[in-house]
Order: structure tokens, then sequence, then C-alpha cells
């Protein structure tokens, strides 16, 4: 079983939908969840970060973490084909340890 | 401010050959990472310096893959010989000391044929 799992899409979604994109994971440990973007041919670009549980909001990005369900997710409100990216989850123990990321969700957003 | 620099930007080469990859971290950032990223999905860690140590080689295929931080800023990672499936994107980041963001570079696309 992989550390984390995401599914990898593809999503398809109309100019202004709410998305919501998730990632499980099996360890209890991890304690820092972030999300990065990720557009084609480009390295990947920090977009929220939280400790522990809970909600942090980012102008139209919303990040929530379920410990108790090894749960996150990343919401999108007013999508913008400029969101059309991947976008991977990532975990970590220790501050600045190694992250364990996700595969990715490639994200389409139709004009 | 400067982001991470790597360089090349692509790379091809012919299978058993040699390649080397370059990074400059942000100014002022410690932790100093090497993905590999494969196509479709995330970066798997090869490498993490803490300054010019490394302290996480685990996953580091050491028969072929060689990385050096020499003064605790640049780092070079080095395939030799390439095989067939060491094409990937080779990312770096970096982060600032015990802070837990990191801060990729645009990756070095390597195709081994």
């Amino acid at each position: 079983q992989k550390e984390v799992e995401q599914d990898p899409g593809p999503l398809s979604v109309p100019e202004g939908a709410i998305v919501s994109l998730n990632c499980t994971y099996s360890n209890s440990a991890f304690q820092y969840f972030m999300w990065y973007r990720q557009y084609s041919r480009k390295g990947p670009e920090l977009l929220m970060y939280t400790y522990s549980s809970g909600n942090k909001e980012d102008g139209r990005f919303t990040a929530q973490v379920d410990k108790s369900s090894k749960y996150i997710s990343l919401f999108i409100r007013d999508s913008q084909p400029s969101d059309s990216a991947t976008y991977l989850c990532a975990m970590d123990q220790y501050t600045g340890n190694q992250f364990y990321f996700g595969t990715g969700t490639s994200l389409t957003v139709i004009p | 401010e400067a982001g991470v620099v790597q360089s090349p930007r692509y790379k091809i080469i012919e299978k058993k050959q040699p390649v080397a990859f370059w990074c400059n971290p942000i100014s002022g950032h410690n932790t100093l990472y090497w993905y590999r990223q494969n196509l479709g999905q995330g970066p798997e860690l090869l490498i993490r310096y803490e300054n010019e140590e490394a302290v996480d080689d685990s996953q580091l295929p050491k028969d072929r893959f060689s990385a050096e931080r020499l003064k605790g800023v640049d780092s070079t990672l080095k395939i030799q010989p390439a095989e067939l499936g060491d094409s990937a994107v080779y990312l770096c980041a970096s982060s600032p000391r015990q802070l837990d963001e990191q801060y990729f570079g645009p990756g070095t696309r390597l195709t081994v044929t």
C-alpha cells in the first residue's frame, strides 16, 4: 500500500465550477500537509501548507485536513482556465524531512 | 528573489553514457533535495542535503547515481552509466532550515535512448 493515494483523474470542469481534489494516507504520523500545482513541463509550485487538522483558506483555495479519517482536500472556487494543471498533495512527519507525494490529479477547466 | 535554478532543462543521451545535472538553490536555503518524477507520478526523493551533508540518501541508486553539494550551496547529480529506465524529470528543491515549504526548480527532462 502506498503511503499517499490520490485519484489521477483526469478531471474536467466548466469555468466557474467548484473543484474538489482529495488524497488519503495511511501513516498517522503525518503532521504537515501540502498542495502543489504543477503546470506542464514546470516544477511543482506550493499552493497551500497546513499543519495538523483543520481548514486553511487563501483566496479561491481552501485546504482541509481530517486526521481522524486520514483524508485531505483542496477546494477551488470559481475555477478558471488558468487553474488547469496537475495538483499534487504531499505530506511529512517532521519539519524538513522527506515528503511523500501523491501521484497528482490532472485538472482541466473548460472556458 | 530568484528561484531554484536548474540546468540543463533538457538532455537526450544514449544508454551507457554519463550525464550530470546542476542545481542552484534559493539563497540562504540550507536544505536541498533531488527528486525524480516519472510520467504521471509524483516526485520521489533521491537525496536530501543539510548544508553539505547528505542526511538521507536511502533512495539513491548508489551503483550508478552520485551527488555532491560542495560548500553547501550548488549541487550536482550524476548518473553513470545511464539506463533506459532513468528517463524522467529530475527536480531540485530547496527549503529554509526548519521550515517545511519546499521550492522547486523547473526540472531537467532526461531522455535515455
